[in-house]
């Protein structure tokens, strides 16, 4: 069935290290894809999302592109901050019901 | 607009009572959603509504579990005879048909069974 598979955490970096979380998923048709990302104690927010094949979304300074050819949707940003600290979820979605969300990457970034 | 919100925050239970939650969505999304999540996992669909009408329920929705929406509009996830598998976050998100916008999600509320 369709399904997202995210790096396994959890990831600790340092201040304004380059971040890079993978993300691969598995559909029959044609998914939207999203990054959500999660503080502590509160509900999930959208980060950035794609739409269809080559699409970036970008936001805060985090990147991702979808790539059909590698079916992945790998989340980047060049210089994390501590405030980036939280769990961040890959997910996909098809013909506009339910999501389908990995089970999460920790990141813990250090001053 | 307040965006997503789910009443209560917390809800504490001894096995085998009931409890009900209430998810109030982004007033003008006609479509809303159930999710559940467990420590360490991300949101596992449970069920949605397009208006009033509930279109599609995960088999992770037991007998146990029933959700409404009466009026098209708030929600509510009602668990009766609850177990201590059923301790989990439960999350509710809305969205609009008929555009590419992602679901919003509320806060959610955190269910322990004791």
């Amino acid at each position: 069935g369709d399904s997202v598979t995210q790096m396994e955490g959890p990831v600790t970096l340092s201040e304004e290290a380059f971040l890079t979380i993978n993300c691969t998923y598995t559909a029959t048709g044609y998914p939207s894809l999203f990054w959500y990302v999660q503080y502590p104690g509160e509900g999930l927010q959208l980060l950035l999302k794609a739409t269809k094949a080559d699409d970036k979304g970008s936001n805060k300074g985090f990147e991702a592109t979808y790539r059909k050819e590698t079916t992945s949707f790998h989340l980047e940003k060049g210089s994390v901050q501590v405030s980036d600290s939280a769990v961040y979820f890959c997910a996909l979605r098809l013909n506009n019901n339910d999501m389908r969300f990995g089970a999460g990457t920790r990141l813990t970034v250090k001053p | 607009d307040t965006g997503v919100s789910q009443d209560p925050r917390h809800k504490i239970t001894k096995r085998g009572q009931n409890v009900t939650f209430r998810c109030d969505p982004i007033s003008e999304h006609n479509r809303l959603y159930w999710y559940r999540q467990t420590l360490g996992q991300g949101p596992e669909f449970l069920t949605y509504f397009q208006n009033e009408a509930q279109l599609e329920k995960s088999r992770l929705l037991s007998d146990r579990f029933s959700a409404e929406r009466p009026k098209g509009s708030f929600s509510t996830l009602e668990i009766q005879r609850t177990e201590q598998g059923d301790s989990a976050m439960y999350l509710c998100a809305s969205s609009q048909t008929g555009t590419d916008m992602a679901n919003t999600f509320g806060s959610g509320t955190r269910l322990t069974v004791v």
